[in-house]
Parts: C-alpha cells; structure tokens; sequence
C-alpha cells in the first residue's frame, strides 16, 4: 500500500525556537494533505489542510503564524511550528489521499505517518 | 458538521475471543468509511476501507460492515490476539478536500 514518510519521529527543542516536520508521500501524489494534532489519550485534532501551490486553510483556533504550512510540491508538505513553546508539546501526524486511485470523486484511501514527537523544553 | 461515536471506549477480552467495535456518524453523506488501528506513540494504520456502494469489507481476521443510511460501521475481530491490542478508530470520508473527522477510539486489549 502507498506509503507516508514523516520526519522527524521525535524531537526535543528549547522554547523559543522552531521546528520543521516533513510529510512525504512516497509513492504516490497527494494534492491535499492533512496535518493533525494529537494530546494523550484524546482524539486527532484536524489543524489544517495543506493544499499544493496555494495557502492552507486552517481550522478555527488554529494560529496560521504560529503552524506555518508549506506544501511545496504534490508529495511534500511541510509544518513549522514557530518560535515553540512548552504547550505546543505534542504529537503531530499528517495525512495524505492517494487521489488518483480515487477516481473523479476524489475519494482514495487515506494513509497516515508515522507522527512526530515534539517536546519543547 | 460531521461527529463520530465509537462504542466501547475501552475493551479487554481474553486472546481468542471474537469482537465487534461499533462507529456511528452523524452525516450520511460520505464516499466511504475507513477503519485504522493506532498503536500507543504511532500513527495510523489503514486496515479496511469500504466505499459507500459496499456493505462490507474483509481481510483476514477483519470484517467491517457499514450502513451508510443509518450512520453506522462495525469492525469485527475474529479470534482476537494480543497483537490486536491498540486504539482503533474509524473515518467516515466524504472524500476530495473534506476533512476526514474522528473520534476519541476504542482501546482494545487482548489479555494473553
């Protein structure tokens, strides 16, 4: 099945400075990939959609200058979390559809990374 | 909005013993409902998808069955193992650029 590399799994970083987390998918081309955000033991918490060549579109709370989300090319998206605090601590996870084999309707399988770990100190 | 329920939030059974996990959605409206497991610290792991045309989808010890008119899927275990032990959840799509909702899971463990 097709295959979404996140990077990196986990990491740990002082307050203050920034971080960049990769979401690759890797055998397929994702117009539109989700990024997510996860607290222990609650639900996925849908951030933001990442759109190939145009801006994201965030969901209501969440800061845009604070996630910054770069969709650079149909495989690669990218999100920086900007100038991190300890609350930011959490577990990102992003997602991708593989759009061509969802036909006109758009409606392929969805596959997730790995997630990353993120601990501001 | 779309909002899902998954019952139980929680099950522990003994290895061997067959499970059904229960989803149910409020909006009908979707292309197709995928079901994922997640394992503690890990992302999501595909395990079925079933288009809104289907009424079920198998693999392996996995079937899951959707009633897309009345806003509910149910995940069957067979012959659960202690490898089945994690959080899984369901995704009913409404596919292109909506955004896929789910909820909080049900965390399963299979006690050897």
């Amino acid at each position: 099945g097709a295959v979404v590399s996140q990077h990196p799994s986990r990491v740990i970083c002082k307050s203050g400075t920034s971080v960049k987390i990769e979401c690759r998918s890797l055998d397929f081309q994702a117009t539109t990939m989700f990024w997510y955000r996860q607290f222990p033991k609650k639900s996925l918490m849908l951030m933001a959609t990442s759109n190939e060549g145009s801006k994201a579109t965030y969901e209501q709370g969440v800061e845009k200058d604070k996630f910054l989300i770069n969709h650079a090319s149909l495989t690669l998206s990218t999100l920086t979390v900007t100038s991190a605090h300890p609350e930011d601590s959490s577990f990102y996870i992003c997602s991708a559809r593989d759009e061509l084999a969802g036909g006109a309707q758009n409606t392929g399988e969805l596959f997730f990374g790995e997630g990353s770990r993120l601990t501001v100190l | 909005k779309q909002e899902v329920t998954q019952i139980p939030a929680a099950l522990s059974v003994p290895e061997g013993e067959n499970l059904v996990l229960n989803c149910s959605f409020t909006d009908s409206a979707i292309y197709n409902l995928q079901w994922f497991r997640q394992d503690p610290g890990k992302g999501l792991t595909s395990l079925l998808l079933i288009q809104s045309s289907q009424r079920e989808q198998t693999s392996g010890r996995l079937n899951a069955s959707l009633d897309k008119s009345s806003g509910r899927s149910t995940l069957y275990i067979a012959a659960s193992q202690p490898g089945d032990s994690a959080t899984y959840l369901c995704a009913p799509d409404s596919g292109g650029y909506q955004k896929v909702t789910f909820g909080i899971g049900t965390k399963l463990q299979v006690i050897p």
